[in-house]
């Protein structure tokens, strides 16, 4: 069964600096990953998604990810980090051929201190 | 664009009474998705409809769980009666093509005494 670990609950990081949240998978075949992103007291934001191609997928709000086969990881990056930043971040995968189902990880929090 | 609609917002209950939670999604959507989120958690598919039918309810809890989306529309989704580990947000979410792209709402808190 696929699934994704995401290694940190928390991620703290001063702003100006670039960011990192980790994501790592586990599926048979060629996965369909992506990130969400969850602010106070609303819904999940889609952030961006890999299906294929180019290793390195651009999203919104400036953040990008990069896929990396051999180790299985789809890191959650952005240059410079803004306070505005900090929120739950999700990492998802599907199976392609399975059915419509997005197995999510357990979250990072990130925060971006001033 | 009007995003997904969820009400009630926050639903405080005692343990083996029923509660149901709305869902409008995004005007278009065909498919519909319910998730459980528990705190410290990452949400958790309940149930998914394509149009009116369902597509997957495999991680639903039958025995207490229900949901319908009659005219492939809006979508209703029901727990009788509820227990204490029913605690969670509920999201609803909706998609024009797959699931590649879903738009969430702002989710049911729901508090099960």
């Amino acid at each position: 069964a696929q699934s994704v670990a995401q290694p940190e609950d928390q991620v703290n990081v001063a702003e100006g600096n670039p960011l990192t949240v980790k994501c790592t998978y586990s599926v048979s075949g060629n996965p369909y990953l992506f990130w969400y992103v969850q602010y106070p007291n609303r819904g999940l934001q889609f952030l961006l998604k890999y299906i294929t191609g180019d290793n390195l997928v651009k999203g919104s709000y400036g953040f990008e990810a990069e896929f990396n086969k051999s180790q299985t990881s789809f890191h959650l990056k952005k240059p410079s980090a803004l306070v505005s930043d900090s929120a739950l971040y999700f990492c998802a995968v599907r199976e392609p051929g399975n059915t419509d189902k997005l197995i999510f990880g357990t979250g990072t929090r990130l925060q971006v201190f001033p | 664009e009007a995003g997904v609609a969820q009400s009630p917002r926050y639903k405080i209950i005692e343990k083996r009474q029923s509660v149901a939670f709305w869902c409008n999604p995004i005007s278009g959507h065909a498919t519909l998705y319910w998730y459980q989120q528990i705190l410290g958690q990452g949400p958790k598919l309940l149930i998914q409809f394509q149009n009116n039918g369902v597509v997957d309810d495999s991680q639903l809890p039958k025995d207490r769980f229900s949901a319908e989306r009659l005219k492939g529309v809006d979508s209703t989704l029901k727990i009788q009666p509820a227990k204490l580990e029913d605690s969670a947000v509920y999201l609803c979410a909706s998609s024009l093509n797959g699931p590649d792209t879903q738009y969430f709402g702002p989710g049911t808190r729901l508090t099960v005494l």
